[in-house]
């Protein structure tokens, strides 16, 4: 079935620092992927999508590049800020075959000051 | 309302208890989803309604899992007997979009239920 893996964390970060966090997907189909953040405290947020290969979602400086090829979807940030600590969820949906959304198992990210 | 609505945000329920839990979608929202969230995973999904009918219930882990949309707004996710591997967190998402399409979803804070 359907999966998404993306990194363990967590992910410890200097304020300013680049962020990479990988995820790779496994689909039946050509699915649309996603990424959601949850801030402490609160629920699930989308941050990005993309619907086809080679689309860039982009959003608060964060964006991911859809790879057919690598089956990827790796979210980047330039320069992290404080702020940006959070759990970060990579996701999939398939265009066909059900409604659901797949989910990674999360990974954390602490930005210090 | 300006986003999703759940109640109550904490539940605590003794082994064997009924548990009911609400889910305010946002206005006009044809699609709304009950996913389970377990400590340091990922959200699993559990059922999903387009308005008032219920077309996908094939990740409620048990027949002792109801959820219901008479309406086609508010929905409750209702757990009977609950056992202990029944705790987690329980979100609900809905979206503007039905059918096939899915741009994304907006969550509710969710309700963390604890089975004693």
């Amino acid at each position: 079935g359907d999966s998404v893996t993306q990194m363990e964390g967590p992910v410890t970060l200097s304020e300013e620092a680049f962020l990479t966090i990988n995820c790779t997907y496994t689909a039946t189909g050509y699915p649309s992927l996603f990424w959601y953040v949850q801030y402490p405290g609160e629920g699930l947020q989308l941050l990005l999508k993309a619907t086809k290969a080679d689309d860039k979602g982009s959003n608060k400086g964060f964006e991911a590049t859809y790879r057919k090829e690598t089956t990827s979807f790796h979210l980047e940030k330039g320069s992290v800020q404080v702020s940006d600590s959070a759990v970060y969820f990579c996701a999939l949906s398939e265009r066909t075959g059900g409604f659901k959304t797949i989910f990674g198992a999360g990974t954390r990210l602490f930005v210090k000051a | 309302g300006a986003g999703v609505s759940q109640s109550p945000r904490y539940k605590v329920a003794k082994r064997g208890q009924d548990v009911a839990l609400r889910c305010d979608p946002i206005s006009g929202h044809v699609s709304l989803f009950w996913y389970q969230q377990a400590l340091g995973q990922g959200p699993e999904f559990l059922t999903y309604f387009q308005n008032e009918a219920q077309l996908d219930k094939s990740g409620l882990p048990s027949d002792r899992f109801f959820a219901e949309r008479p309406e086609g707004s508010v929905s409750t996710l209702k757990i009977q007997r609950t056992q202990q591997e029944d705790s987690a967190v329980y979100l609900c998402a809905s979206s503007s979009t039905g059918g096939q399409l899915n741009y994304g979803y907006t969550f509710g804070s969710g309700t963390r239920l604890t089975v004693v």
